[in-house]
């Protein structure tokens, strides 16, 4: 079946711009889960849906990170005002719910960030 | 706060090879443990999820470990190939209800033909 997707794969910016990342998880995945990537970074959590409720928003690095999911499937992270500390791969995973022994989590492909 | 550790951080053997990478994890209250690889440019690939209550499991050439108590799992690949090539990641479910993982920084291997 169809795995976690991303779009765009690619999203170059101007410093200042905001911008729409998308995540579509995988069919019947209640769970979606926000990490970024960044250059000589580990993994970093940034924030977790169980249905269409965020619980836990405190990963966000700032107040100009936000997310939303709708219809307990598609969801979007935005970044405003961008910043070149921003720059960095933005992966989305999916799991069939949150928390528990059972709770493996598949990623997509990510959309690599890049603010000039 | 749970932290993961991944040694060594670079790994380079030749072809049929095995080999085993190392993960610890601070806090031993953990939900599972999972073992992704991501080759360069992509996303994570999950390989093998262990529960905290289960000691290893196995997939084709792959068996991880799980210690819970002494905060250590191993990932063992035998009879390595140059296909095998790629950063291995290790990460802890941590505890809470959201599940969020918490990852080491990875052992990027290499396997020379």
């Amino acid at each position: 079946g169809a795995g976690v997707s991303q779009s765009p794969s690619n999203k170059v910016t101007e410093k200042g711009k905001d911008v729409e990342l998308r995540c579509d998880p995988i069919s019947g995945h209640t769970a979606l889960y926000w990490y970024r990537q960044s250059l000589g970074q580990g993994l970093e959590f940034l924030i977790y849906f169980q249905g269409n409720s965020a619980p836990d928003k405190s990963g966000l690095p700032s107040d100009r990170f936000s997310a939303e999911r709708t219809g307990g499937s598609v969801s979007t992270l935005t970044i405003q005002r961008t910043q070149q500390e921003d720059s960095a791969v933005y992966l989305c995973a999916s799991s069939r719910r949150a928390g528990g022994p059972y709770n493996e989590q598949f990623f997509g492909p990510g959309t690599r960030l890049t603010v000039l | 706060k749970q932290e993961v550790t991944q040694i060594p951080a670079a790994l380079s053997v030749p072809e049929g090879e095995n080999l085993v990478l190392n993960c610890s994890f601070t806090d031993s209250a953990i939900y599972n443990l999972q073992w992704f690889r991501q080759d360069p440019g992509k996303g994570l690939t999950s390989l093998l999820l262990i529960q905290s209550s289960q000691r290893e499991q196995t997939s084709g050439r792959l068996n991880a470990s799980l210690d819970k108590s002494s905060g250590r799992s191993t990932l063992y690949i035998a009879a390595s190939q140059p296909g095998d090539s790629a950063t291995y990641l290790c990460a802890v479910s941590s505890g809470g209800s959201q599940g969020n993982l918490i990852f080491g920084k990875g052992t990027k291997l290499s396997v020379k033909p």
